[in-house]
């Protein structure tokens, strides 16, 4: 059974510190993994990939991958109470039909 | 340059009713997934589809729920006779052809749908 596990949370974190999100998969085949932001009521929306080993860097955002341990990580630098969510990891093995295997999410509240 | 279109939005349907929702993919995206979302819960996957094809609907209940994409037109998700437990936010999502391995999946608003 392909698995991505996520902590459920919530973490909790003042604003203006960093939110490290975690995420660990089953798949050795996995070739990408996606980072999504959930706000209460509404849809999923994209804020990272990644698919190299190493770490990418998109403003606040930081997406760490590392195949070798089967982790994926997603740090949020300067936390804003805006960016309480849940966020959602998947990960994604073309062998695998396309079907995204998904995380439960984590849910993060950034206190003012 | 419309995103992923989904409605109705909300949808009230009673016990033994049916349920259609659709979903139009961004232009230019030719595969579309279904997704249920329990409340507090997490994304289930239902069913994957290309124009006229279903790839996988691993997701699907065995009853009642059936998909299609057809030619021309969006995609529908159909429920049979709906029932108290189908009470859920239901997302469609496309992505366009696979490059590499960045299947990015771009969700819709999602429709609400509520059984009485």
């Amino acid at each position: 059974q392909k698995e991505v596990e996520q902590n459920s949370g919530p973490l909790s974190v003042p604003e203006g510190a960093i939110a490290s999100l975690n995420c660990t998969y089953s798949d050795r085949g996995s070739q990408s993994f996606f980072w999504y932001r959930q706000y209460s009521g509404k849809s999923p929306e994209l804020i990272m990939f990644i698919y190299s080993n190493g770490d990418k860097e998109d403003g606040r955002f930081t997406a760490q991958l590392n195949k070798a341990s089967q982790y994926v990580s997603l740090l949020i630098r300067d936390s804003q109470p805006s960016d309480s969510a849940t966020y959602l990891c998947a990960g994604f093995n073309a062998g695998n039909n396309r079907k995204l295997i998904w995380g439960l999410g984590t849910s993060l509240a950034v206190n003012p | 340059n419309a995103g992923v279109m989904q409605n109705p939005r909300h949808l009230v349907r009673r016990r033994g009713q049916e349920a259609r929702l659709r979903c139009s993919p961004m232009k230019g995206h030719s595969h579309v997934y279904w997704y249920r979302q329990l409340p507090e819960e997490g994304l289930k996957f239902m069913v994957y589809l290309q124009k006229e094809n279903i790839i996988d609907e691993s997701g699907m209940p065995k009853e009642r729920f059936s998909a299609e994409f057809p030619k021309e037109g969006p995609s529908i998700l159909r429920i049979q006779q709906v029932v108290r437990g189908d009470s859920a936010a239901y997302f469609c999502a496309s992505s366009p052809p696979l490059v590499g391995a960045k299947n990015i999946q771009y969700f819709g608003a999602g429709t609400r749908l509520s059984v009485l």
